[in-house]
């Protein structure tokens, strides 16, 4: 079963905007990560955030956390045709290795 | 090696053929993870290895998967009798660190796409 709901599941945006992808899961966790997959290719690790942070930035991704409304959100600032690939949220879901993953929002940049 | 190597890259196997799947995962990695993504979908967990011990297998879908790390390193999933359902790809992931899943770390091989006809 997959814990995390990402949305939206497909985002279409111009090179250089902005792009921003929400996931939204269900029971309580530790820490919720972000990972991107480019087609045909494995899983690379973005970011992890703790429950007990609101905000956290690199490079160019801002990820938010909302444990009160169980949701998180992927901003990837001035977006690259190379940003292009499917973004996934994973959390522990109180398990120490474990990950319950979401089903993923398709980015295409068009340049 | 540099990372966590999975082969083959592609099979496709008839329905009822027997499948063996390999995962080198990086060396010293305590941790070894097996996930089924089918398309479209994210991951769905398999199994999890701390060095030789395969500690949770509650994610193998039937008695038809099997998996083993007979020497704490490299892993093999094997799927008997395989069937169209199957079809799918399998990502291994390999963490230096027991409790990965609070510290991140983990890294992903590029998967098999198993393709059952």
């Amino acid at each position: 079963s997959q814990q995390g709901e990402e949305d939206p599941q497909a985002l279409s945006i111009q090179e250089g905007e902005n792009a921003t992808m929400n996931c939204s899961y269900k029971t309580s966790i530790n820490n919720l990560q972000w990972y991107r997959q480019n087609s045909g290719r494995g899983l690379v690790h973005l970011i992890l955030i703790r429950s007990n942070e609101r905000e956290k930035h690199s490079g160019r991704l801002r990820v938010t956390l909302d444990t009160s409304k169980k949701s998180s959100s992927l901003l990837i600032t001035a977006s690259r045709a190379a940003d292009t690939a499917s973004y996934f949220c994973a959390t522990d879901m109180d398990s120490n290795y474990q990950l319950i993953w979401g089903a993923g929002t398709k980015l295409i940049i068009k340049p | 090696g540099a990372g966590v190597s999975q082969s083959p890259r592609y099979k496709v196997a008839k329905r009822g053929q027997d499948v063996a799947l390999r995962c080198d995962p990086i060396s010293g990695h305590v941790s070894l993870f097996w996930y089924q993504q089918a398309l479209g979908q994210g991951p769905e967990f398999l199994t999890y290895f701390q060095n030789e011990a395969q500690l949770d297998k509650s994610g193998l879908p039937s008695d038809r998967f099997f998996a083993e790390r007979p020497e704490g390193s490299v892993s093999t999933l094997k799927i008997q009798r395989t069937q169209q359902e199957d079809s799918a790809v399998y990502l291994c992931a390999s963490s230096l660190v027991q409790a990965s899943a609070l510290y991140g770390g983990y890294t992903f091989g590029s998967g098999t796409r198993l393709t059952v006809v």
